[in-house]
């Protein structure tokens, strides 16, 4: 059973920036699809940003030059930088693993979430 | 970019059957996800490749997807159903695509 802790979240005035970690137990980063998604209050699910297996990214259109997602392989972690910090940009950030290794797969473990406030 | 609709809300009672839609272009040619999430809770998957079901599921919860809607099937509804459902699919015009979620409420 895996486990995904993110922190790094609190409260950022508008411009400013983050870092979120996602320590990852039960499966190793390196050989894995791992995702953020972010929820804004009230609102749905969105994909910001993808690292697959051979370390290629991808990020949602509203992040991209701002956003930067990592790894570090030996700790197991994955990263979320995040810079010039809009309003938007508030919600819980959910580390996530894409099953399979493939695009068209599921998001099947997810962690418990941080909150990022833009305010 | 690809866009999924869903109904904002669907009600239903206890041991009667839900039926919850999620609507886009030749979603039949996509694989389907579906998520529940209850309030303040992270997501959890229900049903993936359209009517799989992970381990720990009720076999309540089903799924199928052809033509341009997907649906989340869940049988002899229970008060602990009550949650928001939200399916996806990844397409490459849209990037890994959520619907906007449907409120299950049990009566």
């Amino acid at each position: 059973e895996a486990h995904l802790v993110e922190s790094g979240g609190g409260l950022m005035h508008p411009g400013g920036s983050l870092r979120l970690s996602c320590v990852v137990s039960g499966l190793p980063v390196r050989i894995n699809y791992m995702a953020w998604v972010r929820q804004a209050p009230g609102k749905g699910l969105e994909c910001v940003s993808v690292i697959y297996a051979d370390g290629g990214t991808s990020y949602t259109d509203s992040v991209k030059g701002r956003f930067s997602i990592s790894r570090d392989t030996s700790r197991n972690t994955v990263y979320l930088q995040m810079d010039s910090l809009r309003v938007d940009d508030t919600g819980v950030y959910y580390c996530a693993r894409i099953a399979g290794g493939g695009n068209s797969s599921p998001f099947d473990y997810w962690g418990q979430g941080t909150l990022v406030n833009v305010s | 970019s690809y866009v999924l609709n869903q109904p904002p809300s669907v009600s239903v009672a206890p041991g009667k059957t839900a039926t919850i839609t999620c609507g886009g272009n030749n979603i039949g040619s996509k694989s389907v996800h579906w998520y529940q999430q209850k309030p303040g809770q992270a997501p959890v998957l229900v049903i993936f490749y359209d009517n799989d079901r992970p381990s720990g599921i009720p076999e309540r919860f089903s799924g199928s997807n052809s033509g341009n809607t997907a649906t989340l099937t869940i049988s002899r509804v229970e008060a602990g159903d009550e949650a928001d459902f939200y399916c996806q699919v990844w397409d490459t015009s849209g990037y890994y695509v959520f619907g906007p979620g449907t409120k299950v409420t049990v009566l």
